[in-house]
């Protein structure tokens, strides 16, 4: 299995520019999400997604799209790139529910820089 | 509301240390909690977990035990290594959502 694979490993944007990052895993996991990493905060949830034809805002939702059309992918989609989105981001999968499955797995990061 | 709080670093500490790092949180319901690991530049990586009270999840020599009285979820080993230097995140899950703390990078010297 190649877990969570994620694309690009690292991007430069300019303000304004749109791009898509994106997420596929292998596990046949239902649980989706994408987490942004900043200096000082941990990692903070965008969206998440339980199952295909699912999404659901995180904690951190405005500016950023996200569709779930097959259990594999979750693309996450920058619709107009802000100074401020530039972080690290990481794609986690898992089962849902509570109890012994819920472990994510998580991807090798996109590190994204908007000028 | 719902959060996770850990201590703040970085800690150093010699090989063969006891490490404690401390974990609170906040939350309505019955939420897992997890402990996880991240090397440079890499992503984050289980450690150990515990889903209700009184578990004690271990992994590697580390330990945490759910303590529901003092919404706590400390992480503890006994004697740490300079392989365990990283960063490590107290998370919790609950409602379809995982919230982590702020993270707290472990340096250990030789």
């Amino acid at each position: 299995n190649a877990g969570v694979t994620q694309t690009p490993k690292f991007q430069v944007l300019k303000t304004g520019q749109s791009m898509t990052l994106q997420c596929a895993q292998d596990m046949n996991h239902e649980y989706m999400s994408w987490y942004r990493q900043d200096p000082g905060m941990g990692l903070r949830l965008i969206h998440y997604s339980v199952g295909a034809g699912i999404t659901d805002q995180g904690e951190v939702p405005n500016g950023y799209n996200v569709s779930r059309s097959t259990t594999e992918d979750f693309p996450l989609r920058l619709l107009s790139a802000a100074p401020s989105q530039t972080s690290v981001y990481f794609c986690a999968s898992s089962y849902t529910g509570q109890g012994e499955h819920n472990e994510q797995f998580f991807g090798p990061g996109t590190r994204l820089t908007v000028l | 509301g719902n959060s996770v709080t850990q201590m703040e670093g970085p800690v150093t500490l010699s090989e063969e240390a006891f490490l404690t790092i401390n974990c609170t949180y906040t939350a309505t319901g019955y939420p897992s909690l997890f402990w996880y690991v991240q090397y440079p530049g890499e992503g984050l990586q289980l450690l150990l977990k515990a889903t209700k009270a009184d578990d004690k999840g271990s992994n590697k020599g580390f330990e945490a035990t759910y303590r529901k009285e003092t919404t706590s979820f400390h992480l503890e080993k006994g004697s740490v290594q300079v392989s365990d230097s990283a960063v490590y995140f107290c998370a919790r899950y609950n409602f379809n959502k995982f919230y982590f703390g702020s993270g707290t990078k472990l340096n250990v010297k030789p």
